[in-house]
Parts: C-alpha cells; sequence; structure tokens
C-alpha cells in the first residue's frame, strides 16, 4: 500500500513562530503537493514539486515556502505563523503515469495558531 | 487557469437510496482526468472513481457511476443503495495530463448525509 504519512495530526504553534510541517512518501512519487483545506473554501494548492529541488508555486504561496531535498520528503514551511494560517493542512504525492493518475493523500495536519 | 463547481454543499439521502452529486468544471485542454475523492470524518481522503477525457464510456465502481458529459463540462457522482458508510464531504477533482501540470484542482466539497 502507498502510504503518505504527515509528522504530526494536531499541531499549536504561537504567532510568529516558524513551522514545519513534514510529509514522506514511500512509493518513489515524483509529484508532491501541500494543500490546505478550510470550510466552504474546499482544497487549496499551495506549493507542489515535480522532482527533486524542483517547485511550483499553487494558488495560495504567500506566507508558505517549501523544500524538497529528498524525493520522498516534501517540506511545509511557516516563516512566521499567523492566525489566519491556522487551517487543515492535506500532503499528497502522486506518480507521473497516464495509467496511475492516483493521488494518495496523508492524513492530515490540524495547526492551530494562538 | 482551470475551475471546478460544486454548486450543493450539503445533501442528505435516505440509506439505500440513490443520490446524485453535481460537478461541472472549466478548461481549455481536450485531454485530461476527472475525480471524486472522498472524505470520511477520519480526515483520509479516497480515491471513489476516476474518469479519463479520451474514454467516452462512463466510469463505475460497484455502486458509484459517474456522467460525464464533456461538451458540457459535467461530471456528476452516482451514489445507489446508499450505506451509512457513505457519509463523507466528496470532492470533484481534474487534473491535467502534461508534465508539470499534474496538479489536482478541487472544487469545493459537498457534505453527504445518509439519513438511516
Amino acid at each position: 500500500d502507498v502510504k503518505v504519512t504527515q509528522s504530526s495530526r494536531y499541531l499549536v504553534k504561537r504567532t510568529g513562530e516558524k513551522v514545519f510541517l513534514e510529509c514522506v512518501q514511500d512509493m518513489d512519487h515524483e509529484n508532491m503537493f501541500w494543500y490546505r483545506q478550510d470550510p466552504g473554501l474546499g482544497l487549496r494548492l499551495i506549493y507542489f514539486s515535480y522532482d527533486v529541488k524542483m517547485k511550483e508555486k499553487g494558488d495560495i504561496p504567500e506566507g508558505y515556502s517549501v523544500s524538497r531535498e529528498k524525493k520522498e520528503r516534501f517540506s511545509l514551511i511557516l516563516e512566521s505563523a499567523s492566525t489566519n494560517q491556522t487551517s487543515m493542512y492535506l500532503c499528497a504525492s502522486s506518480l507521473f503515469n497516464r495509467e496511475n493518475t492516483e493521488a494518495f493523500f496523508g492524513q492530515g495536519t490540524r495547526l492551530t495558531v494562538v | 487557469a482551470q475551475t471546478v463547481t460544486q454548486s450543493q454543499p450539503e445533501m442528505s439521502v435516505q440509506e439505500a437510496e440513490t443520490v446524485t452529486l453535481s460537478c461541472t468544471y472549466d478548461t481549455s485542454e481536450s485531454d485530461y482526468y476527472l475525480f471524486w475523492y472522498k472524505q470520511p470524518p477520519s480526515r483520509q481522503m479516497i480515491l471513489v472513481i476516476r474518469q479519463e477525457a479520451y474514454k467516452q464510456q462512463n466510469a463505475t465502481e460497484n455502486r458509484f457511476s459517474v456522467n460525464f458529459q464533456k461538451a458540457a463540462k459535467s461530471f456528476s457522482l452516482k451514489i445507489s443503495d446508499s450505506q451509512l458508510g457513505d457519509a463523507a464531504m466528496y470532492f470533484c477533482a481534474y487534473r491535467g495530463t502534461n508534465f508539470g501540470n499534474e496538479k489536482l484542482t478541487f472544487g469545493t466539497g459537498t457534505r453527504l448525509t445518509i439519513i438511516p
């Protein structure tokens, strides 16, 4: 089974802190993604990466950065956490292959910034 | 840019009945993939069904089937014989086929309640 693992299920941080959300996948997928999920807004793409050290901005990259130093790991960084970044964060990975288009998701990290 | 619209924030259905969730999308691409994902209270996103745009035949997976209307850019999900375990948020999603454009674009979701 493909597994996408996020380092924390729940996280509480203070305003201004630097926050790292870690995501690891075990199926050698090229693509990795970070989404933010808010009620009524669905999932919005923050950043994605299609290869090591490659990254592309998604729809809402402001206030976030990412790092992908190894193929299996994709980190989301909140440089200075703010209360409007309180949300559910979902990591996903997928293989670039016409016959295997499914994206696999982690269980999400519910981040609260106080 | 692609957009996905789910116009039903909430739906409910009696157990064992059939329900249809709506989804429309906008794209200028001719080849792409469409998905329905389910997110139960456990938060784990699970793929329900996928459709390749180049295939005219509607996808089916057991009790789940889609009505794919490419010209109308419509992609609805039909759940037959609804079960209590079908209660979840359902998200419609679009994905392109070009390298570097494989991000999923999601709709805002439909919360499905099953009435016993």
